[in-house]
C-alpha cells in the first residue's frame, strides 16, 4: 500500500454513459498525476496538477475527459460519453515537490466499456 | 508515444538466478526510474537514478545508467518467486514536463 487510494477499483459501464473516478493522494503530496494503461502497455500520461492548478494535459485527453483537483487534495477524472476505446486501467500517482519526482501510484481503476 | 523501450519483452528464469532487464530512451532526461507492477495492480517504485549518476544499489537491485548510450539496466540478484511481475522503466525528461514517460515493460517470470 503506497498511501494513494483510488475509487472505485472496477467500473463497468455502457457506451455513452459518463463515469467519474476519484483519487486520494498521499496527504502532504502537492503533485498529482493521472495515467492510462492498456493491456500489455506501459502507463501513458494524461494530466498533472500542482496543488489545485492543472499544469499539463496530454493530447490523449480529449474533450470528453476532464480532471479537477478543487482544493489541492483529492482529484476526480470524469469521462463523458464513454467509448469502448476508453476501456483501460486509470492510474493516479502523487509526488512531493522537490523530491526528484518519485511518484507513488494508487491501485488503479479498471474501466470496462461495453 | 513511448520514450523507453525495454528489452527483453519477456524473461523467464529459475529461482535463484539473476535477472537483467534493459531500457533505452531517446531524449535527454533528469532521471530514470524503475517500477514493478504485479498483475492487474498499481505500480511500485523500486529505484531512481539521476542523470549524473552511473550506478545505484538497493537491496538485491542494481541499476546502471549510461547517458551517452541513452540506456539503463536493472539487475535483480538471487531472484525469488515473489519477483514475478512486470518491470517498467520511466524517464523524467529534462525539457520542462514533470510527467514520467514509461516503456512497454519486461514481463519477468521466476520459476520455482
Amino acid at each position: 500500500d503506497t498511501g494513494v487510494s483510488q475509487d472505485p477499483r472496477h467500473k463497468i459501464t455502457k457506451r455513452g454513459q459518463n463515469v467519474t473516478f476519484r483519487c486520494d493522494p498521499i496527504s502532504e503530496h502537492n503533485r498529482l498525476y493521472w495515467y492510462r494503461q492498456t493491456l500489455g502497455q506501459g502507463p501513458e500520461f494524461l494530466t498533472y496538477f500542482q496543488n489545485e492548478a492543472q499544469l499539463e494535459k496530454s493530447r490523449l485527453l480529449s474533450d470528453r475527459f476532464s480532471a479537477e483537483r478543487p482544493k489541492g487534495s483529492f482529484s476526480t477524472l470524469e469521462i463523458q460519453r464513454t467509448e469502448q476505446g476508453d476501456s483501460a486501467m486509470y492510474l493516479c500517482a502523487s509526488s512531493l515537490l522537490g523530491r526528484a519526482n518519485e511518484q507513488f501510484f494508487g491501485p488503479g481503476t479498471r474501466l470496462t466499456v461495453l | 508515444s513511448q520514450q523507453g523501450e525495454e528489452d527483453p519483452q519477456a524473461l523467464s528464469i529459475q529461482e535463484g538466478e539473476n535477472a537483467t532487464m534493459n531500457c533505452s530512451y531517446k531524449t535527454s532526461i533528469n532521471n530514470l526510474q524503475w517500477y514493478r507492477q504485479n498483475s492487474g495492480r498499481g505500480l511500485v517504485h523500486l529505484i531512481l537514478i539521476r542523470s549524473n549518476e552511473r550506478e545505484k544499489h538497493s537491496g538485491r537491485l542494481r541499476v546502471t545508467l549510461d547517458t551517452s548510450k541513452k540506456s539503463s539496466s536493472l539487475l535483480i540478484t538471487a531472484s525469488r518467486a515473489a519477483d514475478t511481475a512486470s518491470y517498467f522503466c520511466a524517464t523524467e525528461l529534462s525539457q520542462g514536463a514533470q510527467k514520467l514517460v514509461f516503456g512497454q515493460g519486461t514481463r519477468l517470470t521466476i520459476n520455482p
